[in-house]
């Protein structure tokens, strides 16, 4: 059973471009979590979607940033006209469905560069 | 607003020895309480967590406790080893049908061989 997988593990982008996370959660979970974590920093919430729905966005900037989990397929975390400031790493996790679920399984995370 | 932090950021134990790591956090409805680990490069391992009605849990060489009172929670490491070297978070969160976790800023195990 493969664990959450991200990809790509490191991204570089220019500013202005536009910057593409994906995540694929454990098989069997349909509950995905976006958090970003600056260097020394624990990680912030941004986002928690389950299959075609955003069920709690308050984490996410109002601009730039969105994000999706299609019927098929991966959870995309996408950065428009990226900034220096986007530069981080971006962790997804999954759970199971189910309400008093803590454990969360984290992938590898996205490490952003902006330059 | 309501946050959760450490006390501590750099912790240096003795291979062998038992660490100790703390916690304050200020969000009193919070009904779990968890330690993640995290090495470099890497994603937030679950260790262990704890439910806001109980104030310890033991897993394999880990004990969380939960004081309630003070707003105070600790990850107890027992005979600390070479790969317990990380950053250790401790977050909490509500079992609201989802987990939206608040982490705190970490602290960093350095385990002495």
């Amino acid at each position: 059973n493969a664990g959450v997988m991200q990809n790509p593990r490191h991204l570089v982008r220019r500013r202005g471009q536009e910057a593409r996370l994906r995540c694929s959660p454990m098989k069997g979970h349909s509950h995905v979590y976006w958090y970003r974590q600056l260097p020394e920093e624990g990680l912030k919430f941004m986002v928690y979607l389950q299959k075609e729905n955003i069920i709690d966005e308050s984490g996410m900037p109002k601009e730039r940033f969105s994000a999706e989990f299609p019927k098929e397929g991966p959870s995309i975390l996408r950065i428009q006209q990226v900034v220096r400031g986007d530069s981080a790493a971006y962790f997804c996790a999954s759970s199971p469905s189910g309400q008093g679920s803590t454990e969360a399984f984290f992938g590898q995370g996205t490490r952003l560069t902006v330059v | 607003g309501e946050s959760v932090g450490l006390h501590l950021p750099t912790l240096s134990v003795q291979e062998g020895d038992n660490s100790i790591i703390n916690c304050a956090y200020s969000n009193s409805a919070s009904d779990y309480f968890i330690w993640y680990k995290q090495e470099s490069g890497k994603g937030p391992q679950f260790i262990i967590d704890i439910r806001s009605n109980m104030d310890k849990r033991q897993g394999q060489r880990v004990t969380v406790l939960l004081n309630k009172t003070v707003k105070h929670l600790s990850l107890q490491i027992a005979a600390t080893q070479p790969g317990d070297s990380a950053v250790y978070f401790c977050a909490e969160s509500n079992s609201g049908g989802y987990q939206k976790v608040t982490f705190g800023i970490g602290t960093k195990l350095q385990v002495i061989p």
